[in-house]
């Protein structure tokens, strides 16, 4: 059975901070590992991540996989109050060997919470 | 605007009267799928579709019936619903190649009374 787990499971930190948010993931046929930031509604993608050692930016946000220890860090620097959110990690399997569509598995999340 | 449209996105009723959530997407995507999520247990796949008439399980597909009869929607059926289906509703869409991410609509929150 496919496994994705976050860690922590909630953090408080104060303004100005920065903070690292943990996803280790087992499952058979990985293609890729994503990021999403949900607040009070739908989950809003914010990265994918497909090979080892690449770091993907955005602001101050970035991310990076490790496929040989099976993990990925989202870390936020400089966090603000709109960064409060729950940070969810999912990661895309193959679910037929031939190809075709993607199987998503998601992690419980890291509710963050940014205070002033 | 691109996005994925759910219907309705509150909804109290009784055990046993049959519900259906409606799910639409504008983006010509292939794949659509439905997750509930709950708190301690995160997002757990119910249905999934590959293409028009193509359905298949996903990790917790009991007591949900699904079809998708056009390309753009994606509807959720409750035949008959039972309280342990009290939960928060995503339908989520994306092209087949998976290189693009999922795209989410705003969720449906639905309580079983």
């Amino acid at each position: 059975e496919d496994k994705v787990v976050q860690s922590p499971l909630s953090l408080v930190v104060h303004e100005g901070d920065t903070v690292t948010l943990n996803c280790s993931y087992e499952v058979t046929n990985f293609r890729s590992l994503l990021w999403y930031k949900q607040e009070k509604k739908a989950p809003t993608f914010l990265f994918m991540l497909t090979s080892s050692g690449i770091e993907k930016k955005s602001g101050r946000l970035s991310s990076i996989l490790d496929k040989k220890e099976l993990f990925s860090i989202l870390n936020i620097t400089a966090t603000q109050t709109g960064d409060s959110a729950v940070y969810l990690c999912a990661v895309r399997t193959r679910m037929y060997s031939g190809g075709g569509a993607d199987g998503l598995t998601f992690g419980k999340g890291t509710h963050l919470i940014i205070q002033p | 605007e691109a996005q994925v449209t759910q219907n309705p996105r509150y909804l109290i009723t009784v055990t046993g009267k049959k519900l259906t959530v409606t799910c639409s997407q504008n983006m010509n995507h292939e794949y659509m799928s439905w997750y509930r999520q709950d708190p301690g247990l995160g997002l757990r796949q119910i249905y999934y579709s590959m293409n028009v008439e193509v359905t298949d399980k996903g990790d917790v597909p009991e007591g949900y019936k699904v079809s998708r009869k056009e390309k753009r929607n994606f509807p959720l059926i409750l035949e008959s619903p039972s309280p342990n289906q009290t939960s928060l509703y995503f339908c989520a869409s994306s092209f087949l190649d998976g290189n693009q991410p999922q795209h989410f609509g705003d969720g449906t929150r639905l309580s079983i009374l």
